[in-house]
This record gives structure tokens, sequence and C-alpha cells, in this order.
């Protein structure tokens, strides 16, 4: 079965350091790879995806991600954190023959301190 | 807003009683999927549908849930008999395959159940 993995569950930085959050998955098939954040009391929001193509990927707000197929891992980068990155932050695995479901990590909370 | 729109936002019930919760997906998306979310959880798939057939079901959905996409627009979950376990988020997304390149999924602000 499909699996994945983040490796912090909770993160607490200061404003102005760097980000890196890990994700593993497990699935040896093609598969589509997602960064999704959930600001507090808001939705689920796409921050960036890999389809296919260059494996370094860039989304929104300065948040960039790195597809290393090889080590099964997609971790999600930010040069320096702002306090309104607080929130948690998701990764999402999408097998190409499963009709777009996704299988998620178990989030890692991020708290930027001003 | 043109976004997953998605009702009640917050339910409170028995146990034992039956809730419903509705999920309107962006206007052109052909599938619909739902999640449920636990505290301190990634969301957990339960269901997707394509159009209006229903094409997996997670080993989560005990035969208490069911869920239907009439028409292949909105679509209801409805958890007969609830439990204190069902406590949850529940989310509903959706996403287009119509087009070459699958979109990404877009997710609604989820119901959230609190069984007493």
């Amino acid at each position: 079965a499909q699996s994945v993995s983040q490796h912090n569950h909770h993160v607490i930085l200061s404003e102005a350091a760097s980000l890196e959050l890990g994700c593993n998955y497990s699935y040896g098939g093609t598969v589509n790879l997602f960064w999704y954040v959930q600001y507090p009391g808001q939705h689920l929001q796409l921050l960036l995806k890999y389809f296919s193509g260059d494996p370094l990927v860039k989304g929104i707000k300065g948040f960039e991600a790195e597809f290393i197929k090889s080590k099964f891992s997609f971790n999600l980068r930010k040069p320096s954190v702002q306090w309104s990155d607080t929130a948690e932050y998701f990764c999402a695995v999408n097998a190409l023959n499963q009709g777009g479901k996704l299988i998620f990590g178990q989030g890692t909370e991020l708290s930027v301190k001003p | 807003d043109t976004g997953v729109s998605q009702n009640p936002r917050h339910k409170i019930t028995k146990r034992g009683q039956n809730v419903t919760f509705r999920c309107d997906p962006i206007s052109e998306h052909n599938r619909l999927y739902w999640y449920r979310q636990t505290l301190g959880q990634g969301p957990e798939f339960l269901t997707y549908f394509q159009n209006e057939a229903q094409l997996e079901k997670s080993r989560l959905l005990s035969d208490r849930f069911s869920a239907e996409r009439p028409k292949g627009s909105f679509s209801t979950l409805e958890i007969q008999r609830t439990e204190q376990g069902d406590s949850a988020m529940y989310l509903c997304a959706s996403s287009s395959d119509r087009l070459v390149i699958t979109t990404e999924a877009f997710f609604g602000q989820g119901t959230r159940l609190t069984v007493v």
C-alpha cells in the first residue's frame, strides 16, 4: 500500500530562517506529488505540484520542492520564512493509476516566531 | 465564490443519529472526492466519483457511510447511527481530467462533525 511520511511533526523557526520539510513516499510506480498548506481556519490550498519534467518545482509564496526519484523524496524548501508562513503543511502523492486519489502525510506544523 | 462549497460547516449530533453533508464541487470538475481528517493527522481518503459513478471506496468507509453524486453534480455523504469515533473534519475536493492534463484537487473548507 502507498504511504507518505513527513519527518517533522512540529517545526519552530524565527523569521528569515531557512526551511526544509521532509517528505518520503512508498510507491514503485509513476506518481504525481503535491504540497498543500492549511493556514489557521482556512481550507487546504495547493502550494506546488510535480507531474513531470524538471524535478525542481516552484510554487507560490517563494516555496520550492525537489523530486528525487531515487530517494522517493519530495522535500519542501523556502530560503527565508515569514511569520505569515505559520501553517500546517501536507505532502501528498497520487499514483497515476489511482484516479486522482491523494495519499497524505500526517502533516508538519510550522510556527514562525516574529 | 467559485470554489468547492461544503455545508454545513459545523454539525453537532447525538450518538446514534444520522447526519448528511453536502458538497458542491467546482462546476466544470468531473471528479469529486471525500476525505476525513482527525486532529494531528493528514486527510484520509474515503471515496471518489467520476461524474455520477462511485469508482472507489476506502476500507475506512464502513457500511454506515454512504455517498452519492446524482447527475454528476453535487454530492452527499451520509453517516447512519453515528458513533463518537466519527467525530472528524469531513473534506470534499474536486478535480478535472477532461483535458489532457489532470488538474490538482481543490478542497472545500470542510464540515466539522462532533458526535456527543
